[in-house]
Order: C-alpha cells, then sequence, then structure tokens
C-alpha cells in the first residue's frame, strides 16, 4: 500500500527565510511523487512532480523537492518565502493501477514580514 | 487556455433541496474526479470517472451522485444535502496513468442552510 506522512501541520517562517515542508512517503513500487499548493477558498495547484526522472525537481514559484529513496523522503523547498506563500501544502502519492491519488494531511505555511 | 471550469462558484441550499454542481474541461482528459473538501482537511475522493466508466469510492453515501454525459462534462448530484455536506467540491482531471498529475478545478463552496 501507498502512503504519505507529512511531517508537520504547520510551518512558520518570516518573509526572504528558507522554506522546508517535510513528506514521507511510504510505497511497495517506485512512487510518483508531487507537491500541490492550495490558497484559500482555491482550488489545487501543482507544484511539482517526480516520475523516476531526475532526484532534483524543480517546480514553479522557486520551489524545488529532492527523492530521496535511502529516506523514504520528498521534501520541499524554497530559498527564500515569500507572503504570497502562505497556503496550505499537500504532498501526494499517485497509486499503482487505480489512476488515484493519496494525500497527505497538509502543511500550512505562514510567512511573517 | 485549457482549464478545468466549475460553476458556480458558491453555491447556498437548503438542507433536503437537491442541488447540482458542475465541472467542465476542456482539456480532453479522460479521467474525471469529484472530491469533497472539508475545512483544514486534504481532499477526500468520492467518485471518478474512466470515459464512461463510473467508479464509486466505498464510503461516499448514496446522497451523491454523478453524471458524466460526455468528455467535457461532469455532474455531482447531492440529493438531500444535510448540514455534513457543506465544504468545498473539487472537479479534477487527469490522463490515465499514475505518472500523470490531476488538474483541479476552482472548486465550488457549498453551504446548507
Amino acid at each position: 500500500a501507498q502512503s504519505v506522512t507529512q511531517l508537520d501541520s504547520h510551518v512558520s517562517v518570516s518573509e526572504g527565510t528558507p522554506v522546508l515542508l517535510r513528506c514521507n512517503y511510504s510505497s511497495s513500487y517506485s512512487p510518483s511523487l508531487f507537491w500541490y499548493v492550495q490558497h484559500p477558498n482555491k482550488g489545487l495547484q501543482l507544484l511539482l512532480k517526480y516520475t523516476s526522472a531526475a532526484t532534483l525537481v524543480k517546480g514553479i514559484n522557486g520551489f524545488e523537492a529532492e527523492f530521496k529513496k535511502s529516506e523514504t523522503s520528498f521534501h520541499l523547498t524554497k530559498p527564500s518565502a515569500h507572503m504570497s506563500d502562505a497556503a496550505e501544502y499537500f504532498c501526494v502519492v499517485s497509486t499503482y493501477n487505480t489512476d488515484k491519488l493519496i494525500f497527505g494531511t497538509g502543511t500550512r505555511l505562514q510567512v511573517f514580514p | 487556455d485549457a482549464m478545468v471550469i466549475q460553476n458556480p462558484r458558491y453555491q447556498v441550499t437548503q438542507f433536503g433541496k437537491p442541488v447540482t454542481l458542475s465541472c467542465s474541461q476542456t482539456l480532453n482528459h479522460n479521467v474525471m474526479y469529484w472530491y469533497q473538501q472539508k475545512s483544514s482537511q486534504a481532499p477526500k475522493l468520492l467518485f471518478h470517472y474512466y470515459d464512461k466508466d463510473f467508479n464509486n469510492e466505498a464510503d461516499t453515501p448514496d446522497n451523491f451522485q454523478s453524471r458524466r454525459p460526455n468528455t467535457s462534462f461532469c455532474f455531482l448530484d447531492i440529493r438531500s444535502p444535510g448540514l455534513g455536506d457543506a465544504a468545498m467540491y473539487l472537479c479534477a482531471t487527469s490522463r490515465t496513468g499514475r505518472h500523470y498529475e490531476q488538474y483541479f478545478g476552482p472548486g465550488t463552496r457549498l453551504t446548507v442552510t
């Protein structure tokens, strides 16, 4: 079975400081992993995805994530937070043969001026 | 731009009064999904379609029904809304295959009075 665990329900940073949102996964096969962002009262937007190519994945808005098989992790990072990054972030893994996604519980990112 | 469109963005209905939410897509994806998302939670899959093949989640209440008359459109019908059905309803689309991401619409916020 596949699963994802987001290790922090809330993360607070100051504007201009680095962001780290942590995600561990469990999968019996080579997974496809995604990070989505959701601003209040909006739909989910794909930030980036890993599908067994390069382990360091670059996404939109300066975000990137590194797939580490040995640590079963897929942490999301950004060098410098912006106020507009304040949102809910979901780490997601795909299932093997059902086209369904399994969502983590989400991490709420707050950015202080 | 190709996209997933949901109408209306906000819907208010009375307890027990049927309501229909709509979703359309210009991406020509064969898979369409309906999710329910309550405050501070991850989206919860209600059902999805492979083309016209309907797939219901085991824990989706019978109160929720869906129709997909063609590739572009999908509807969510709530036959007798209860107060517990107040939520954000998200439509998503994707291609078939676990490497493909899902594209989400902006959501419909349902209020039940």
